[in-house]
């Protein structure tokens, strides 16, 4: 039982605009910066958004975060074959005093 | 910045599993990081394990569910970090991760990551 929770899965198709949630609670996404991370298969996961909606060099602004609270999203827009992957949710806990994750979505291009 | 894992792939149940996560084109003593062990398995997902990090002096932060288990050391000689985890049984089975957490002025986030070691607890 992961203390962010997400979505197990997650479609669209082509093109389309997808978006993905992530809940935690007043202790780390209420209180501290969110980072987004994608896992292609048999890869390690790869930044894709920190400090809620900031985007690493590299990453398409197709890819954007958001917080509301203590929850956050993440959108991708213009949906492409190679974003089918998985995507991770992570925030450090102050009450836990470490990191947290959520269990992952994995997003299917259809 | 690259992360080179090493060490073995298979432990005995209740032996110590001994991973080094090798640092280039950044230092181990960096102000600005913190150096983390993140392991992820089918049953408990993503799990952070520990981070060690110098600003005045060096700190070790550890997660509740292995604390009693883990140590973290870093090897400013050989610009490395290395985990120890005593007493593994095969829920310890999982593929291990070391990562640069970008750690300052407000931000904390993992920027890069070494390649991943399955590690299989089993006799």
């Amino acid at each position: 039982q992961s203390v962010l929770t997400q979505p197990p899965s997650a479609s669209g198709t082509p093109g389309q605009r997808v978006t993905i949630s992530c809940s935690g609670g007043t202790s780390n996404i209420g209180s501290d910066t969110v980072s987004w991370y994608q896992q292609l298969p048999r890869t390690a996961p790869r930044l894709l958004i920190y400090n809620i909606n900031q985007r690493p060099s590299g990453v398409p602004d197709r890819f954007s975060g958001s917080r509301s609270g203590p929850s956050a999203s993440l959108a991708i827009s213009g949906l492409q074959s190679e974003d089918e992957a998985d995507y991770f949710c992570a925030a450090w806990d102050d009450s836990l005093g470490g990191w947290v994750f959520g269990g992952g979505t994995k997003l299917t291009v259809l | 910045v690259q992360l080179q894992q090493s060490g073995p792939g298979l432990v005995k149940p209740s032996q110590t599993l001994s991973l080094t996560c090798a640092i280039s084109g950044d230092s181990v003593s960096s102000k600005i990081a913190a150096w983390n062990w993140i392991r992820q398995s089918p049953s408990r997902g993503l799990e952070w394990l520990g981070r060690t990090y110098s600003r005045s002096k060096w700190y070790n932060d550890y997660a509740v569910s292995v604390k009693s288990r883990m140590t973290i050391n870093a090897d400013t000689s050989k610009n490395q970090f290395s985990l120890q985890l005593n007493s593994v049984t095969p829920e310890d089975t999982a593929v291990y991760y070391c990562a640069r957490a970008f750690y300052n002025w407000g931000l904390d986030y993992f920027d890069y990551w070494g390649q991943g070691t399955l590690v299989t607890v089993s006799s």
